[in-house]
């Protein structure tokens, strides 16, 4: 079946815009990721959910950066005011819940944002 | 979550076996040992998983000594698509597992 999904691959934008990355995770999982990670750098946890709920938000870096997935689905990364330390790649992942067969995470290929 | 260490980047060749060792001296009595592999412009993707002992599967052996302590991923005769970072990761298993990254291994395999 078909893995996480990510839009866009790649997004430039200029220091102050707005911007929203997609993830559509696997079918089914109710756990959905997202992680930042910097050149030549491990992927770090930003926030997590599970279905609709929010329940950690403690990796955000700042209140310019907003997650939701307001119908337990598709997720949305919005960053606002973008600066250039924003500038990383944006991995989405999904796993199945506790007392599933497995809790592996399930990663897409990322979304590439630069700010000039 | 505990602290792994791992070589930063390790060579090969072609047909070797590798094997690349982690250091996790501070692992709780439930923690799992979990690697994942990253190539240039992925997410990371799931290798192996394991509590104690030794676990293989298609991909690779995982060798866990009795005080869990440290742990082996070994890769038999690599292949140039083998390239990539090596993930060390350390946590419990329940159903929400905040994976803590660190910089990982990279591996070059070479003709």
């Amino acid at each position: 079946g078909a893995g996480v999904s990510q839009s866009p691959r790649y997004k430039v934008a200029k220091r102050g815009q707005d911007v929203a990355l997609r993830c559509d995770p696997i079918s089914g999982h109710v756990s959905l990721f997202w992680y930042q990670q910097a050149l030549g750098q491990g992927p770090e946890f930003l926030t997590y959910f599970q279905n609709e709920a929010q329940l950690d938000k403690s990796g955000l870096p700042s209140d310019r950066f907003f997650a939701e997935r307001p119908e337990g689905s598709v997720s949305t990364l919005k960053i606002q005011r973008t600066q250039q330390e924003d500038s990383a790649v944006y991995l989405c992942a999904s796993s199945l819940p506790v007392g599933t067969s497995t809790d592996t995470q399930y990663f897409g290929p990322g979304t590439r944002l630069t700010v000039l | 979550l505990a602290k792994t260490t791992q070589p930063i980047s390790m060579d090969s060749y072609e047909g070797q076996e590798v094997n690349i060792t982690c250091s996790h001296n501070n692992i709780a009595t439930n923690d799992y040992i979990t690697w994942y592999q990253q190539f240039p412009s992925q997410g990371p993707r799931f290798i192996i998983q394991g509590y104690k002992t030794k676990v293989t599967n298609e991909v690779a052996s995982l060798f866990i000594p009795a005080d869990r302590k440290s742990s082996t991923l070994s890769l038999p005769r690599v292949s140039l698509s083998d390239t990539a970072v090596y993930y060390c990761l350390v946590g419990d298993n329940t159903g929400f597992q905040k994976l803590v990254f660190g910089t990982g291994t990279r591996l070059l395999v070479s003709p």
